[in-house]
């Protein structure tokens, strides 16, 4: 199976902070990634695809980044809503398989 | 409007079974990849297996961990998709998701509330 380590697993920063959330797997996966924000007691939310495409009616505050093993999310300037944790999934080969997680709180 | 609704969740010893169930509305099931995604207590998300659209086949995968316990399968008449589990164990317990791939292959861009399974004896 293909593992997808997140880095950090949790952060703390300021509201109008850069934040950057980097996923790393474990074999080449080319741009079949995405990133997925779960806010605490909902279901998660697709919100960047293949890599560093926005999904329709989210932010542009968010990115991403990458290709092959090393990925990056990116929250421009990180808001109170964004308040969650985000995962990253890679489709390249079955079992899909997901990143642990990165809890991102406000300082 | 997309919506997905999960039920059937609930206490289980283990080695028993049970069978999810998602409805679908405001999209053809058939039509898309339908995934189940669970989560532990506070863990991460760990993919459980999909059934593909009627046009590729509907066939289905699953990760290691459920193949030959779990079955996925559909009810296109009414756009509804199943999980029957097998043989439980205690490591089952999560919150089940069920996960439609509408727009685009392998994205899961459409979810449910989920429903609780629990194995315990």
């Amino acid at each position: 199976d293909i593992q997808m380590t997140q880095s950090p697993s949790s952060l703390s920063a300021s509201v109008g902070d850069r934040v950057t959330i980097t996923c790393q797997a474990s074999q080449d996966i080319g741009d079949y990634l995405n990133w997925y924000q779960q806010k605490p007691g909902k279901a998660p939310k697709l919100l960047i695809y293949d890599a560093f495409n926005l999904e329709t009616g989210v932010p542009s505050r968010f990115s991403g980044s990458g290709s092959g093993t090393d990925f990056t999310f990116t929250i421009s300037s990180l808001q109170p809503e964004d308040i969650a944790t985000y995962f990253c999934q890679q489709y390249d080969t079955l079992p899909l398989t997901f990143g642990g997680g990165t809890k991102v709180e406000i300082k | 409007e997309v919506q997905i609704v999960e039920s059937g969740g609930g206490l289980v010893k283990p080695g028993g079974s049970l069978r999810l169930s998602c409805a679908a509305s405001g999209f053809s099931s058939s039509n898309a990849w339908m995934n189940w995604v669970r989560q532990g207590p506070g863990k991460g998300l760990d993919w459980v297996g999909r059934i593909k659209s009627r046009a590729e086949g509907g066939t289905t995968d699953y990760a290691g961990s459920v193949n030959g316990r779990f079955t996925i399968s559909r009810d296109d008449s009414k756009n509804t998709l199943f999980l029957q589990m097998n043989s439980l164990e205690v490591e089952d317990t999560a919150v089940y998701y069920c996960v439609a791939d509408i727009r685009r292959e392998n994205c899961f861009d459409s979810w449910g509330q989920g429903t609780l399974v629990t194995v315990s004896s």
